[in-house]
């Protein structure tokens, strides 16, 4: 089947640590984003990416680190210079320029110990 | 800026009772308005992409409108498993790496 996965589904985060979210999509999709989810808030761009080796700040990207080094993986890394990261996670792609639908994959939820 | 906002908040329906959702939106040129459904704990579902004022397009029970200022998800005779958050996206002309901007979402719940 294809499509986008995340995991885990549910993180644990300790005061001072990162932790890295997966994301990995099989659509041959070329552009994959990250937004972030809080309760009563719209989705939130996080970062995202047209290509490999190539990536964009979105609106709230202090804090997180991303990666593409391959076009179906865009991995997340939540810093510990974020300092409020409890919120759902979601991944998503979209086939290439001229395509405009986001597809998501089912989140992960982040939770600080 | 680009903003999306959604009306109301949180709709209750009685099964069977019609109603629609209001998505209204402020974008530089627009290409494309999006609707997404969303279940408690997991992640969007699309549903419809519109391009252009005057519009239409339907999938079961939901029909999707679009003018130059506003979106509207019509619900024809609700059922329960349609109990779910619906969200609104704009994505701008000018966007870089077609970024949508998202509304706060409509929370519905269909009782029996």
């Amino acid at each position: 089947d294809g499509g986008i996965t995340q995991s885990p589904k549910y993180l644990f985060r300790k005061e001072g640590q990162n932790v890295t979210l997966s994301c990995e999509q099989n659509l041959n999709h070329d552009a994959m984003y990250w937004y972030r989810q809080d309760p009563g808030q719209g989705l939130r761009l996080i970062y995202y990416s047209q290509i490999v080796n190539d990536f964009q700040k979105g609106d709230i990207a202090e804090g997180y680190s991303v990666s593409r080094e391959k076009k179906e993986s865009f991995p997340l890394t939540v810093t510990s210079a974020q300092k409020n990261p409890t919120a759902f996670y979601l991944c998503a792609s979209k086939r290439g320029l001229y395509h405009e639908t986001q597809y998501f994959g089912p989140g992960t939820r982040l939770l600080v110990l | 800026e680009d903003q999306v906002t959604q009306s109301p908040e949180a709709l209750r329906l009685q099964e069977g009772e019609s109603s629609s959702l209001n998505c209204s939106y402020t974008v530089s040129g627009l290409r494309g308005l999006f609707w997404y459904r969303q279940d408690p704990g997991k992640g969007p579902e699309f549903l419809f992409t519109l391009y252009s004022a005057g519009e239409e397009k339907e999938k079961e029970r939901l029909k999707a409108t679009l003018t130059k200022k506003e979106s509207f998800l019509h619900i024809t005779a609700p059922k329960p498993e349609d109990s779910a958050t619906y969200l609104c996206a704009v994505q701008a002309k000018e966007t870089s790496g077609s970024r949508l901007t998202f509304g706060e979402g409509t929370q519905l719940t269909v009782n029996p």
